[in-house]
């Protein structure tokens, strides 16, 4: 079973403190993905990777940075948090290959981020 | 770029009501598309697959079309139940690379 988990759940932060979000996925899947989910806006993309080393800008990046340092892990990095980035952020992986999963994003259970 | 438009921010219906979600798409690829489901608490999780070759799929009573002439695919089901309420999504997945992109969602409610 393919599986994603994220680390912390549940995080609060105080404004201009730095937060980091780490994801393991044990699909061994090249891509690896951060997306923030907030009401009205569905999934926005923040950072991907194709593989261990890579980062990659997705639609909104600002405020964010992004860490691959392994084909497992992924991980999302807030220097400076604020309050606009409190948000409730998925980690997903997907297969880059041509089998039948292709496409396919296999996602954690969430993080919610709190900064006051 | 690529772009996906989910207009149906919330649908409301009665168990053994008829649903149909639209989404409309835009790319210069060959994409697949995709239908997630979000229950609450949790992460998405992958409901349907169309291609653009094979034009549907069909998954737990939900079927997923497309249609390339107006550049759209929908999801239905002849009859919900209280367990389907939940959070759908589109995604697209443009051919060539991996970067989805995902509609805003769509609450469904089911009451009994």
């Amino acid at each position: 079973e393919a599986a994603v988990t994220q680390s912390p759940r549940n995080k609060v932060a105080v404004t201009g403190g730095k937060v980091t979000l780490s994801c393991n996925q044990t699909n061994n899947h090249n891509n690896m993905y951060w997306y923030r989910q907030d009401t009205g806006h569905g999934l926005r993309l923040i950072h991907y990777s194709y593989g261990a080393g890579s980062t990659e800008k997705g639609d909104i990046p600002d405020g964010y940075k992004a860490s691959r340092p392994s084909q497992e892990n992924f991980s999302l990095i807030l220097e400076l948090a604020t309050p606009s980035q409190t948000s409730v952020y998925f980690c997903a992986s997907g297969d880059a290959g041509r089998g039948a999963n292709t496409g396919q994003l296999y996602f954690g259970e969430g993080s919610k981020l709190t900064v006051l | 770029g690529d772009s996906v438009t989910q207009k149906q921010g919330q649908v409301t219906l009665s168990e053994d009501d008829f649903l149909f979600i639209n989404c409309t798409y835009s790319t210069t690829t060959y994409p697949t598309l995709f239908w997630y489901v979000q229950y609450p608490g949790q992460g998405p999780q992958l409901l349907l697959k169309v291609t653009t070759a094979n034009n549907k799929g069909i998954s737990r009573g939900f079927e997923a079309t497309y249609d390339k002439g107006t550049t759209s695919f929908h999801l239905q089901k002849a009859s919900v139940q209280e367990s389907d309420s939940a959070v759908y999504f589109c995604a697209l997945v443009p051919g060539g690379n991996y970067k989805p992109t995902f509609g805003k969602g769509t609450s469904l409610v089911v009451h009994p």
